[in-house]
């Protein structure tokens, strides 16, 4: 139990094209979602915590306009790189807090990541 | 302000011999504590959590942790290393009167044959 999936795995795009990101939580609900970037062999950043039906909130430093995220359901959150910039490129990870009783706030199941890409 | 040190980027070891994996805590209450491994192309896996329920804390695959609070570690710790054991590892603390995690730079074991 507790899935979490990304779509796509890795995707490649050309400078200044806008870019999708779906994060899914399989098995669960989940209150909240939280939007991750990991650069070669560092940590994870968090970018942004999202609640369903609720606007995102942001990190000091992420653009906002620039990283869209959309969180739809209690099962599916999505984050928008508009106008992709090489500097764009890195590995994105999704992480989803389940809606479940005696289940703690800060528990959180991971996605896969999802690699971009930018020519 | 939390965070947390880890105080080796790369351990190696042999298979079959223990795993000894180093984290530091700075936090000005009582935190939660986290240890999570990550695979390749998998997502990250929780491993051991730490609440204040209890010092030693078993993980899955026979790992484990004790939280120090006169050391302000969370090290952790496997008695016998296992090829498949080898991915990153991160240590991490929450936010205080928050559900952020705050992830430390990550520790690359190997386990060698």
């Amino acid at each position: 139990g507790a899935v979490v999936s990304q779509h796509p795995s890795w995707v490649i795009c050309k400078s200044g094209t806008s870019v999708k990101i779906e994060c899914r939580s399989l098995d669960f609900q989940a209150t909240t979602m939280f939007w991750y970037r990991q650069f070669p062999k560092q940590s994870l950043m968090l970018m942004a915590t999202s609640n369903e039906g609720s606007k995102a909130t942001y990190e000091q430093g992420v653009e906002k306009d620039k990283f869209l995220i959309n969180h739809a359901s209690l099962t599916l959150s999505t984050l928008t790189v508009t106008s992709a910039h090489p500097e764009d490129s890195s590995f994105y990870i999704c992480s989803a807090s389940p809606l479940l009783a005696g289940v703690g706030t800060d528990t959180q199941y991971f996605g896969p990541g999802t690699r971009l890409t930018v020519l | 302000a939390q965070s947390v040190t880890q105080l080796d980027s790369h351990v190696s070891v042999s298979e079959g011999t223990p795993v000894l994996l180093r984290c530091n805590y700075s936090s000005s209450y009582s935190p939660s504590l986290f240890w999570y491994v990550q695979h390749p192309n998998k997502g990250l896996q929780l491993l051991l959590k730490y609440t204040s329920a209890a010092t030693l804390v078993k993980g899955i695959n026979g790992f484990e942790a004790e939280f120090k609070k006169s050391e302000t570690s969370f090290h952790l710790t496997k008695p016998s290393a296992h090829m498949s054991d080898a991915a990153e590892y991160f240590c991490v603390v929450t936010l205080y009167n928050t559900d952020k995690l705050i992830f430390g730079t990550g520790t690359r074991l190997q386990v060698f044959p």
